[in-house]
């Protein structure tokens, strides 16, 4: 079956423009988190979603970061007035179920360069 | 507080060698899960392991077997005669609710 998609590959985006990135999950899955992943580093947690509401969004680094999952499938993460610090892969991930006893499946990323 | 530590950056193994990736934790809750990924040049993270916090008895699959010792606060990986294949970052993370992620070890299998 499909896996877990990300839209766009490929972000480039000046500083202070808004940007939105795009996760759909696999099928079926309830819970679906954001990453953030800079060069050399693990994923950092960002925000988790239990359906249509964001159940732990205590990763956000500030109030220019906002997702939503509206109808709790895709999600959407919006960063406003971007800074050259967003500069990362921003990776989605879904799994039957929340609270780590489900293995998550990662999307391949979004690579989001704010110039 | 929840941490992940792999203390090893970078590890170059020839093949058919042994390696053990290092995974050290740190949590207060007595329920949680330990996984491991690899993140190979393509960049798309790969599940390889999920352990319960009550689950201490080792696994082997293939050439891969883990070692979780709740004592120690450990959840090593050990990949048998590594192949060229096996060049990845690998990532082991703690979960409670989110999960935490370490900084990864590369491993370089040189032919």
């Amino acid at each position: 079956g499909a896996g877990v998609s990300q839209t766009p590959s490929n972000k480039v985006t000046e500083k202070g423009k808004y940007v939105e990135l795009r996760c759909d999950p696999i099928s079926g899955h309830t819970a679906l988190y954001w990453y953030r992943q800079s060069l050399g580093q693990g994923p950092e947690f960002l925000i988790y979603f239990q359906g249509t509401g964001a159940a732990d969004d205590s990763g956000l680094p500030n109030d220019r970061f906002f997702a939503v999952r509206p109808e709790g499938s895709v999600s959407t993460l919006k960063i406003q007035r971007t800074e050259r610090g967003d500069s990362a892969v921003y990776l989605c991930a879904s799994s039957p179920s929340g609270g780590g006893s489900y293995e998550q499946y990662f999307g391949p990323g979004t690579r989001l360069t704010v110039t | 507080a929840q941490k992940v530590t792999q203390a090893q950056t970078e590890i170059s193994v020839v093949e058919k060698e042994d390696v053990t990736l290092d995974c050290v934790y740190e949590t207060r809750d007595t329920t949680y899960y330990l996984f491991w990924y690899k993140q190979p040049p393509s960049g798309e993270l790969v599940f390889l392991i999920r352990r319960n916090s009550f689950d201490e008895q080792n696994e082997i699959s293939g050439r891969y077997s883990w070692n979780f010792q709740k004592s120690t606060s450990s959840f090593n990986f050990t990949i048998t005669a590594s192949q060229v294949v096996d060049s990845a970052v690998y990532f082991c993370a703690l979960a409670r609710n989110q999960f935490y992620f370490g900084t990864g070890t590369s491993l370089t299998v040189i032919p």
